[in-house]
């Protein structure tokens, strides 16, 4: 069974720095997609971004970006310029090829300091 | 407002009691999922829906939970004869044909007293 691992239930960054959040993950197929997702206090899950295994180029959406490393089986979410609206439970996610459902991670608990 | 929605969003009952949650998808979405989230952890997959078939179901859906999709629209999820150990926030989802995202609704909170 595929497992996703999130080590840091906490964290923190000034706003306009730049964060990164560790995810990492366990699986045997070859052929699967990593997701973030972020869950706003009270409000529903929004997609942050998506990586493909098979490309090796990181995805990137404005201010975030990834850094994976299917080796490692590693995939890392960095937020650039970080803003107040950042402030949120950021989780990892797993899908494989075949299944439909994901996977997530416990997820990591964001916070913006002004 | 086209996005998923639940109803209700916060249900309290007592222990013994059956619930029943509601989720309408976005329209055109063939594709449905429940997940279960407990505080301080990530949703977890309770089942999901291909149209109005279901096609996949987690062990921890047991026997007291029961998911329907009448004509492939909404979905319904029941809890029958209530537990404390169900007290979460249960969240549907629905994605379309062969894309990668899925869409979440804001979820129903079950407290069991």
């Amino acid at each position: 069974a595929q497992t996703v691992t999130q080590s840091q239930p906490e964290m923190s960054v000034q706003e306009a720095e730049t964060v990164t959040l560790s995810c990492t993950y366990d699986t045997s197929e070859s052929d699967y997609y990593l997701f973030w997702y972020k869950q706003p206090p009270s409000r529903q899950m929004i997609l942050v971004i998506r990586q493909e295994a098979y490309k090796q180029q990181n995805a990137t959406e404005n201010r975030f970006s990834v850094n994976f490393q299917k080796a490692a089986k590693s995939f890392s979410l960095k937020i650039s310029d970080s803003q107040l609206g950042d402030a949120a439970m950021y989780f990892c996610a797993y899908r494989g090829r075949v299944a439909r459902q994901l996977t997530f991670g416990s997820g990591t608990q964001l916070t913006v300091l002004p | 407002d086209t996005g998923v929605s639940q109803d209700p969003r916060h249900k309290i009952t007592k222990r013994g009691q059956n619930v029943t949650f509601r989720c309408d998808p976005i329209s055109e979405h063939n594709r449905l999922y429940w997940y279960r989230q407990t505080l301080g952890q990530g949703p977890e997959f309770l089942t999901y829906f291909q149209n109005e078939a279901q096609l996949e179901k987690s062990r921890l859906l047991s026997d007291r939970f029961s998911a329907e999709r009448p004509k492939g629209s909404f979905s319904t999820l029941e809890i029958q004869r209530t537990e404390q150990g169900d007290s979460a926030m249960y969240l549907c989802a629905s994605s379309l044909g062969r894309t990668l995202e899925a869409f979440f609704g804001q979820g129903t909170r079950l407290t069991v007293v």
